[in-house]
């Protein structure tokens, strides 16, 4: 069966630190990957996505950069967070192609402070 | 821009209520409109509509889609404190490239008391 690793749970940085959160898919090749950050209350906003190793797509103009380095593995980073980054950040993966739903990781709570 | 729009924002019912939770959208090249259940962190999938006016049902959930008046609702029958979550619409569109773009809505926050 397929699963989805998303770590870590909780992270608190300050301001101007760098950022790195990892992803990993098992059980699956070739999965569609996707960064979402969701805001109090809010749904959530496509960040970044990809259909496959180093082919990534960005939604919206912001601090964070996203990569693929393998088949199954999704890093967000950032050289320097800003208070705005805060949030709630998921990771997702779906089959390839249209049609398929998502699964998500259990997210990380970023605060910068 | 691709909307998708949520209402109610939130609800509370009492355990036994029927609710129905709306979602309209605005969007460019729709594929799918999928509703999804999240509780505490990782939204879980629900249903995934495609084609007007056929029902998906699980259990005391059911979904239709209607594309020409562009709106999906999501009815929970016989609601149980378990059912208290964010309801999440989001509304896939093509892309462009072989990947689903899925826009969400703000959720609908439903609070069943016992």
């Amino acid at each position: 069966s397929q699963t989805i690793h998303q770590w870590p749970a909780t992270l608190v940085q300050p301001v101007g630190s760098p950022l790195s959160l990892e992803c990993t898919v098992e059980g699956t090749s070739n999965p569609n990957l996707y960064w979402y950050r969701q805001a109090a209350g809010r749904g959530l906003q496509l960040l970044f996505y990809s259909v496959g190793i180093g082919q990534i797509s960005s939604e919206v103009p912001q601090n964070l950069s996203a990569s693929r380095p393998q088949d199954r593995q999704f890093i967000l980073s950032s050289k320097k967070l800003l208070l705005s980054d805060s949030g709630f950040y998921l990771c997702a993966w779906s089959a390839t192609g249209w049609d398929t739903e998502a699964f998500f990781g259990q997210g990380t709570r970023l605060t910068v402070v | 821009e691709d909307k998708v729009v949520q209402s109610p924002l939130s609800l509370v019912v009492h355990e036994g209520d029927t609710v129905t939770l709306n979602c309209s959208y605005e969007v460019t090249n729709f594929r799918s409109l999928l509703w999804y259940k999240q509780e505490k962190k990782a939204p879980t999938f629900l249903f995934m509509l495609t084609s007007s006016g056929i029902e998906k049902k699980s259990g005391r959930l059911s979904s239709i889609l209607d594309k020409k008046e562009l709106f999906s609702i999501l009815n929970i029958t016989a609601t149980q404190t378990g059912d208290s979550a964010v309801y999440l619409c989001a509304v896939e569109a093509e892309s462009g490239t072989n990947a689903g773009k899925s826009t969400f809505g703000d959720g609908t926050t439903l609070t069943v008391k016992p």
